[in-house]
């Protein structure tokens, strides 16, 4: 297997203040991270994918400018939520692709829960 | 438009018992299947298939990949109160860049 380390584990934040959320592949290298977000008893729906030293692509839906992504590392990927409204608050999960003989595996952080007050 | 569909949906069985879950799919350029047991936080990667009729194992965990059906299988033998999650099947299409496309999941209940 392998590790993906997610931090905070949860945060909670007022309205308008911006929230960094960080992704760390622990124990491989990732050229390629992925943000998602779930809300209660629905699949993950990804945001972002985030490639190591290029700008992140942005799913159709979603505001590249208030779900700032930077991959600066290939074991560092960070999510900052810009001016955070309630509406914001959700549970987001990161993912690092590993190349295993014939494909990638991708393997999940623990997921930041994110309040905003 | 690629798409992965599970079934069923949610089930229910008493612990002993063994499931079999279904997962289908049709994508453009399939590269890998993944299976995915998510409990209350994210979900934690089972297996990775590529090859068709290569059984993958682990404890009473197994799945197995059927290319020409289209379709995987992941199966739980004499099941725990533990196995209790929602199980995701996932595909890696070679045309979307390495994003994986799931399933809605398997809602799976274990009774005592």
């Amino acid at each position: 297997g392998a590790v993906v380390s997610q931090h905070p584990s949860r945060v909670i934040c007022k309205s308008g203040t911006s929230v960094k959320i960080e992704c760390r592949s622990l124990d491989f290298q990732a050229t390629t991270m992925f943000w998602y977000r779930q809300f209660p008893k629905k699949s993950l729906m990804l945001m972002a994918t985030s490639n190591e030293g290029s700008k992140a692509t942005y799913e159709q839906g979603v505001e590249k400018d208030k779900f700032l992504i930077n991959h600066a590392s290939l074991t560092l990927s960070t999510l900052t939520v810009t001016s955070a409204h309630p509406e914001d608050s959700s549970f987001y999960i990161c993912s690092a692709s590993k190349w295993v003989a014939g494909g990638y595996e991708q393997y999940f952080g623990p997921g930041t829960r994110l309040t905003v007050t | 438009e690629d798409k992965v569909v599970q079934s069923p949906l949610s089930l229910v069985v008493h612990e002993g018992d063994t499931v079999t879950l279904n997962c289908s799919y049709e994508v453009t350029n399939f590269r890998s299947l993944l299976w995915y047991k998510q409990e209350k936080k994210a979900p934690t990667f089972l297996f990775m298939l590529t090859s068709s009729g290569i059984e993958k194992k682990s404890g009473r965990l197994s799945s197995i990949l059927d290319k020409k059906e289209l379709s995987s299988i992941l199966n739980i033998t004499a099941t725990q109160t533990g196995d209790s999650a929602i199980y995701l099947c996932a595909v890696d299409d070679l045309n979307q860049g390495g994003k994986l496309i799931f399933g809605q999941g398997t809602e799976l209940s274990v009774k005592p």
